[in-house]
């Protein structure tokens, strides 16, 4: 599976939007980019996945680039319970997950 | 959306115990569950791959004595943790996905296990 690069941390603030990069520049043709996320002692949620296109669903939408190379997840209005480790996952559906060491978001008010 | 229940979410044992932990499908069958283990402050590691009806695959480094995983059922997979030592103290959690490839996997709570 390609590997992922993402920033450690970053700090967003409460009600404003929350734009999360990810670099895949290995990704191959029938690689899905997933989003998931870890709230402290409790196990991964699943937030959104896409192939090509741009996808939104009731939590985030996800920006995938033309070339496919990179990602960014959009959480619309962050609030405080937002925060989390969130890994941005690159694999073929119906394969394992790899996590790398995600990005710690820390929503502030 | 997709549930994924486990169970339980926090043991406690003597050294030398074996444990066994429950990761079950509530609304879907799971034809593949994924089993990982968490240590403080690291991201999630894959332990196995537990296809239901046939032996597990194991990572590199992953005893399959020491781990044993049964998928006997499209929603049940268990983990047994055998004569545990205090190193096998970790937050092990597993996923389960559905046979339609355009689903991703979902995940379970995650269970706690400390030996002492």
């Amino acid at each position: 599976d390609a590997k992922t690069t993402q920033p450690t941390s970053m700090d967003c603030a409460e009600g404003r939007a929350a734009n999360l990069p990810c670099n895949h520049s290995t990704i191959s043709g029938n690689e899905y980019v997933y989003w998931y996320r870890q709230i402290h002692s409790q196990g991964p949620q699943y937030i959104i996945h896409g192939l090509k296109n741009n996808e939104t669903n009731e939590m985030a939408s996800l920006i995938i680039t033309e070339d496919r190379k990179s990602s960014t997840l959009i959480l619309p209005h962050a609030t405080l319970r937002d925060t989390a480790v969130y890994y941005c996952i690159v694999s073929t559906a119906g394969n394992k997950l790899t996590f790398g060491g995600g990005t710690r978001v820390l929503v502030k008010p | 959306g997709a549930v994924v229940s486990q169970h339980p979410s926090w043991v406690i044992c003597k050294s030398g115990t074996s444990v066994k932990i429950e990761c079950r499908s509530l609304d879907f069958q799971a034809t593949t569950m994924f089993w990982y283990r968490q240590f403080p402050k690291q991201s999630l590691m894959l332990m196995a791959t537990s296809n239901e009806g046939s032996k597990a695959t194991y990572e590199q480094g992953v005893e399959k004595d020491k781990f044993l995983i049964n998928h006997a059922s499209l929603t049940l997979s268990t983990l047994t943790v055998t004569s545990a030592h205090p190193e096998d103290s970790s937050f092990y959690i597993c996923s389960a996905k559905s046979p339609y490839s355009n689903q991703p996997q979902h995940f379970g709570d995650g269970t706690r296990l400390s030996i002492l």
